[in-house]
């Protein structure tokens, strides 16, 4: 079982439709939670970071965390094209001298059609 | 502010070869990590570098090295090339403590 598995879409929305990208993993040790944005030939680009459970909002964007069920999501209200990107959950272990490594999800590509 | 800078943007190396990657990080940070993004897929973490040091390792084989400097830049060395290392090799830079990582847009490797 892959440490973190990520539907990996593609998935294609109209404009203004919400969107929503899910993870889900299998190391109890993770305490932060992120997504990046990945557009075609750049690197990624943080978009939420979140500690441990909960919601965070940052304008159209709110991330969830469920550690209960291992199981975060990324929510983008009134989607536009310039969304348009690979979206990449990834994760870290939080504890003192744990591992430093981001670990990445499969990213799930989206398309919005104006 | 300058964010992190990694050259070449793209490279072809002939199988057998060895090849180098740079990084500067980000202005203020101090440690860096190396990834690698094969097509379709999410990063893979080889190796990070705080203090000229490496911290941790991923699983990758020991033809990938890297190396810290003093100005906290960074590089990437793969010896012995194989198809297999086509990549898009990603640098992120963060400050040591904590976790924000801003990435680089990446080296494209191809192997031929």
């Amino acid at each position: 079982q892959k440490e973190v598995e990520q539907d990996p879409g593609p998935l294609s929305v109209p404009e203004g439709a919400i969107v929503s990208l899910n993870c889900t993993y299998s190391n109890s040790a993770f305490q932060y939670f992120m997504w990046y944005r990945q557009y075609s030939r750049k690197g990624p680009e943080l978009l939420m970071y979140t500690y441990s459970s909960g919601n965070k909002e940052d304008g159209r964007f709110t991330a969830q965390v469920d550690k209960s069920s291992k199981y975060i999501s990324l929510f983008i209200r009134d989607s536009q094209p310039s969304d348009s990107a690979t979206y990449l959950c990834a994760m870290k272990e939080g504890t003192q001298g744990g591992s430093e490594k981001l670990v990445f999800g499969k990213g799930m590509k989206l398309t919005v059609n104006p | 502010d300058a964010g992190v800078t990694q050259s070449p943007t793209h490279l072809i190396k002939t199988r057998g070869q060895q090849v180098t990657l740079r990084c500067s990080p980000k202005s203020g940070h101090d440690t860096v990590s190396w990834y690698q993004q094969a097509l379709g897929q999410g990063p893979q973490f080889i190796f990070q570098y705080y203090e000229e040091e490496e911290r941790q390792r991923g699983n990758f084989p020991d033809r990938f090295s890297g190396h810290q400097f003093p100005n906290y830049s960074s590089e990437l060395n793969v010896n012995a090339l194989l198809l297999g290392d086509s990549a898009l090799y990603l640098c992120a830079s963060s400050y040591a403590g904590t976790q924000g990582y801003t990435f680089g847009s990446g080296t494209r490797l191809t192997v031929v």
